[in-house]
């Protein structure tokens, strides 16, 4: 069974202050895995897809990397407007996307 | 980049009816939909595979008699709710593949439903 877990579960950051998000995963035949960004009472907001180890993208304050075991999403610089629940997911080659719980950034100014 | 939509956005009913909640790709098909279900602080749980043209594929523990999903065309997917329940209450969330376009394995998702039973 894949399995996603995310870490810290909440994240509290200064305005300016550079962080990482952490997920782990364990899949059968990675096809791909997400970022995406969800804010209160709306649907996740696509980021990143990473397909294979060694992959970088970035966006804008955002980078997110992948190695065989995890994968990191980098905030450069964070401003309050990145405040948001960030959710990584995979797909395996059972077709399927298994979601990790997600981690909470909140960003002072 | 790829649109998708979900009408209505909050919806409340009385115990007993149905509601129907539509997913729609706006600038791309899908053969595939998704619905998922979000209780709050919690990650979305997967409900029920749509495909277009044929049967969904429901979850273990979803009751596809209570979901019925029906994915009738590239565009749309329906779901609709029956006998609700205040336990039925929740966050329902689809999302849907753009088969055609570079990242044919990425899932887009609409904004969301929210589902109130009294």
């Amino acid at each position: 069974e894949d399995q996603v877990t995310q870490s810290p579960e909440a994240l509290r950051l200064q305005e300016g202050e550079s962080s990482s998000l952490n997920c782990s995963y364990t899949v059968s035949g990675l096809r791909g895995l997400f970022w995406y960004r969800q804010d209160p009472g709306k649907g996740p907001e696509f980021l990143f897809t990473l397909y294979s180890a060694g992959e970088e993208k970035e966006k804008e304050r955002l980078k997110a990397t992948l190695t065989k075991k995890e994968s990191f999403l980098h905030i450069t610089a964070p401003k309050p407007e990145d405040s948001a629940t960030y959710l990584c997911a995979v797909l395996g080659a059972h077709q399927k996307v298994t979601f990790g719980t997600g981690t909470k950034l909140q960003v002072i100014p | 980049g790829a649109v998708v939509s979900q009408h209505p956005s909050r919806v409340i009913c009385k115990s007993g009816t149905s509601v129907k909640i539509e997913c729609r790709s706006l600038d791309f098909q899908a053969t595939t939909m998704f619905w998922y279900r979000q209780f709050p602080k919690q990650s979305l749980m997967l409900m029920a595979t749509s495909n277009e043209g044929s049967k969904a594929t429901y979850e273990q523990g979803v009751e596809k008699d209570k979901f019925l999903i029906n994915h009738a065309s590239l565009t749309l997917s329906t779901l609709t709710v029956t006998s609700a329940h205040p336990e039925d209450s929740s966050f329902y969330i689809c999302s849907a593949r753009d088969q055609g376009g570079g990242h044919q394995e990425t899932q887009y998702f609409g904004p969301g439903t929210r589902l109130l039973v009294l």
